[in-house]
């Protein structure tokens, strides 16, 4: 079955030190998107990529970063610059407009 | 740019309750809309949306939503309440038209339902 694929579900990581997450999908979508949760604050927007080695700053881009060098992943770099990376991170990925997005599990970071 | 606003950020009803949730949009353009269910630790899952066509859309697990231009609104409703309805829900919308597609997010709703 297609879908996407976050990995891992669960991270923990000391201050200062950088962490990639993992994307991967198999639906053939040409749009992925990272966002951040934290209680009480919806969904806000880190990255955007619409397509391959193409790549566009969301709302909280700052002490992140991304690739995209294939269609399928889309990893995102939470660096020792992000000053409360603590929080739990959704990938997702789009076909068109009117197609709505597929969301991926999440990968709970906690830094200590 | 478009917005999308959630009326209350937690909703409580009792089961077996009407449950009825509200989404506003801003926009010149009506938009596609969505709603989507999101359980704890986990990712968002699409209930249902709203393209074209008939206004009344009907989702999974016994929700619906009503697209109403005169009123901007796609509120979220579903007849009888079950435990297994809690959880967060989020509205969304896009009139990006195509290029740079992107979705905007209403705050999220938290409902409960006590038994």
């Amino acid at each position: 079955d297609g879908g996407i694929t976050q990995s891992p579900k669960y991270l923990f990581r000391k201050e200062g030190q950088n962490v990639t997450l993992s994307c991967e999908q198999n639906l053939n979508h040409d749009a992925m998107y990272w966002y951040r949760q934290d209680p009480g604050q919806g969904l806000r927007l880190i990255y955007y990529s619409q397509i391959v080695n193409d790549f566009q700053k969301g709302d909280i881009a700052e002490g992140y970063s991304v690739s995209r060098e294939k269609k399928e992943s889309f990893p995102l770099t939470v660096t020792s610059a992000q000053k409360n990376p603590t929080a739990f991170y959704l990938c997702a990925s789009s076909i068109a407009a009117g197609g709505g997005y597929t969301f991926g599990s999440g990968t709970r970071l906690t830094v200590v | 740019a478009q917005s999308v606003t959630q009326l209350g950020s937690h909703v409580s009803v009792s089961e077996g309750a009407l449950v009825l949730l509200r989404c506003n949009y801003s926009s010149s353009v009506p938009p596609y809309l969505f709603w989507y269910v999101q359980y704890p630790n986990q990712g968002l899952q699409l209930l249902l949306k709203y393209t074209t066509g008939a206004t009344l859309v009907k989702g999974i697990n016994g929700f619906e939503a009503e697209f109403k231009k005169s009123e901007t609104s796609f509120h979220l409703t579903k007849p009888s309440a079950h435990m297994s309805d809690a959880a967060e829900y989020f509205c969304a919308g896009d009139n990006s038209g195509g290029s740079n597609y992107k979705l905007t997010f209403g705050k999220g709703t938290l409902l409960t339902v006590n038994p």
